[in-house]
C-alpha cells in the first residue's frame, strides 16, 4: 500500500527556516516524480514543486524559486523540502504527493502538513 | 503560464441530479493532460479523472472526464450523497502543474 507520511511543519517566523520530510513506503521514490503541492486553509490547491524519480531535476513555482529546494533521499526512501526565507504567505499545509509510474499526474497524496510563517 | 478557469464557483444541485463542472485553460493543453479531483473538508485530495478522461482506480462510473484544447468538463451523472465536495482540475505537464481555483458542489 502506498503511504507518503509529512512531518516538519510548525511555526517559524518570518525569514526562518524549516525542512520538511515526507516518509514514502510500499514503493520505491528513486522510481517516481514526486509533487509538494500547498494550500492555505480555507482555500484553494497550489502546485510548489516537483522532483523527477531519479533525483536529478527539480522545477518550481515562480513565488517559492530560490528559497525552496525540493530533493530526495534514495537511502531513506524521504523527500524533502528545504524551504527558507519564509513569508507569512508561505503559510500553508503542505501536501506530499506522488506521480504514477508512467505519467505525469499526481496519482497519491500524503494527509499534509501545516506551516505557519508568524511573528 | 497556462491559467485554468473553473466555473461555475459553487453549484447547487439536489441528489440524483446531473453535476456539469468546467475548468478552461487560458491556452491550449498538449497531450491531453488535465486531471480531475476531488475534496472533502478535512482531506487530502483524491485523483478522479487523468489525462483528460481516464477514471482512475476505484472511482464509479458516474464520474467522467471529457474536452480538449482549452475546454475540459468533469460531468457527475447522479450525485450521491459522498459526492457534495470541492472539485479542482490540474494541468500538469514534465516541468509543472497548475490548479484551478475549484468548484464547491453542495446540496441544495
Amino acid at each position: 500500500e502506498v503511504q507518503l507520511v509529512e512531518s516538519g511543519g510548525g511555526l517559524v517566523q518570518p525569514g526562518g527556516s524549516l525542512r520538511l520530510s515526507c516518509a514514502a513506503s510500499g514503493f520505491t521514490l528513486s522510481s517516481y516524480w514526486m509533487h509538494w503541492v500547498r494550500q492555505v486553509p480555507g482555500e484553494g490547491l497550489a502546485w510548489v514543486s516537483r522532483i523527477n524519480a531519479d533525483g536529478s531535476s527539480a522545477t518550481y513555482a515562480d513565488s517559492v524559486r530560490g528559497r525552496f529546494t525540493n530533493y530526495k533521499d534514495s537511502a531513506r526512501n524521504t523527500l524533502y523540502l528545504q524551504m527558507n526565507s519564509l513569508r507569512v504567505e508561505d503559510t500553508a499545509v503542505y501536501f506530499c504527493t506522488r506521480g504514477p509510474l508512467n505519467g505525469y499526474h499526481i496519482q497519491y497524496w500524503g494527509q499534509g502538513t501545516l506551516v505557519t510563517v508568524s511573528s | 503560464e497556462i491559467v485554468l478557469t473553473q466555473s461555475p464557483g459553487t453549484l447547487s444541485l439536489s441528489p440524483g441530479e446531473r453535476a456539469t463542472l468546467s475548468c478552461r485553460a487560458s491556452q491550449s493543453i498538449s497531450n491531453n493532460y488535465l486531471a480531475w479531483y476531488q475534496q472533502k473538508p478535512g482531506q487530502a485530495p483524491r485523483l478522479l479523472i487523468y489525462l483528460t478522461s481516464n477514471r482512475a482506480t476505484g472511482i464509479p462510473d458516474r464520474f467522467s472526464g471529457s474536452g480538449s484544447g482549452t475546454d475540459f468538463t468533469l460531468t457527475i451523472s447522479g450525485l450521491e450523497p459522498e459526492d457534495f465536495a470541492v472539485y479542482y482540475c490540474l494541468h500538469y505537464d514534465t516541468s509543472r502543474g497548475t490548479f484551478g481555483q475549484g468548484t464547491k458542489v453542495d446540496i441544495k
